[in-house]
């Protein structure tokens, strides 16, 4: 089946421990997407890649990293840098080009700082 | 002005009801639109994309308005199963551009 997957689907970390979060799609999609969501709060994005060995911050990518070495797989790596990591963690995927390509979510992860 | 603003409610409505959402957008070079919908502690689904012509599917109906940069949704004989998060999304094709997501509107269908 064709999708998109996020692991682990909890996480909890130890302050000032750095933790990775894992998406792979077998979409053969181009780009791939982090978003973090607070409770009651929307998505926001934290940094997103249109292609292999490229990708762009986001809105808050400050205490965050990620890598995109192959087109299935782009984690997300959360270092001590980031003060408040406790939220859920969401993956996306598209095609690009054509008309109205829509992103397919992973279930995402859920972070908390112990 | 924020990139893509929805109305936050809740709505809170009884069965049957008939309710709109809207959506504004400040990029007037997007070209591409969607309603997603997010159960609470789950991941965004598709509800429906937004075409130019306006779309419908079953009690759905969505709506493009170019030149007021707005976006709508509306749902007729609202079920219980239609409580959850709302969320309009706008994008542009272009490569390197990211999709942008509203906040959310919470729509809560009581019996």
């Amino acid at each position: 089946d064709g999708g998109i997957t996020q692991s682990p689907k909890y996480l909890f970390r130890k302050e000032g421990q750095n933790v990775t979060l894992s998406c792979e799609q077998n979409l053969n999609h181009d780009a791939m997407y982090w978003y973090r969501q607070d409770p009651g709060q929307g998505l926001r994005l934290i940094y997103y890649s249109q292609i292999v060995n490229d990708f762009q911050k986001g809105d808050i990518a400050e205490g965050y990293s990620v890598s995109r070495e192959k087109k299935e797989s782009f984690p997300l790596t959360v270092t001590s840098a980031q003060k408040n990591p406790t939220a859920f963690y969401l993956c996306a995927s598209r095609g690009l080009g054509g008309r109205g390509t829509e992103a397919f979510f992973g279930q995402g992860t859920r972070l908390t700082v112990v | 002005r924020k990139e893509v603003e929805q109305d936050p409610g809740p709505f809170n409505v009884p069965e049957g009801a008939t309710v709109a959402f809207n959506c504004t957008y400040s990029n007037s070079a997007s070209q591409s639109f969607f309603w997603y919908r997010q159960d609470c502690r789950k991941e965004p689904k598709l509800l429906m994309s937004v075409y130019s012509s306006g779309n419908e599917d079953g009690r759905f109906t969505a709506q493009l308005n170019r030149a007021s940069q707005y976006i709508s949704l509306l749902i007729r004989d609202s079920k219980l199963s239609d409580s959850a998060t709302y969320l309009c999304v706008v994008t542009t094709n272009q490569a390197g551009t990211a999709l942008i997501f509203g906040k959310g509107t919470t729509l809560s269908v009581s019996s």
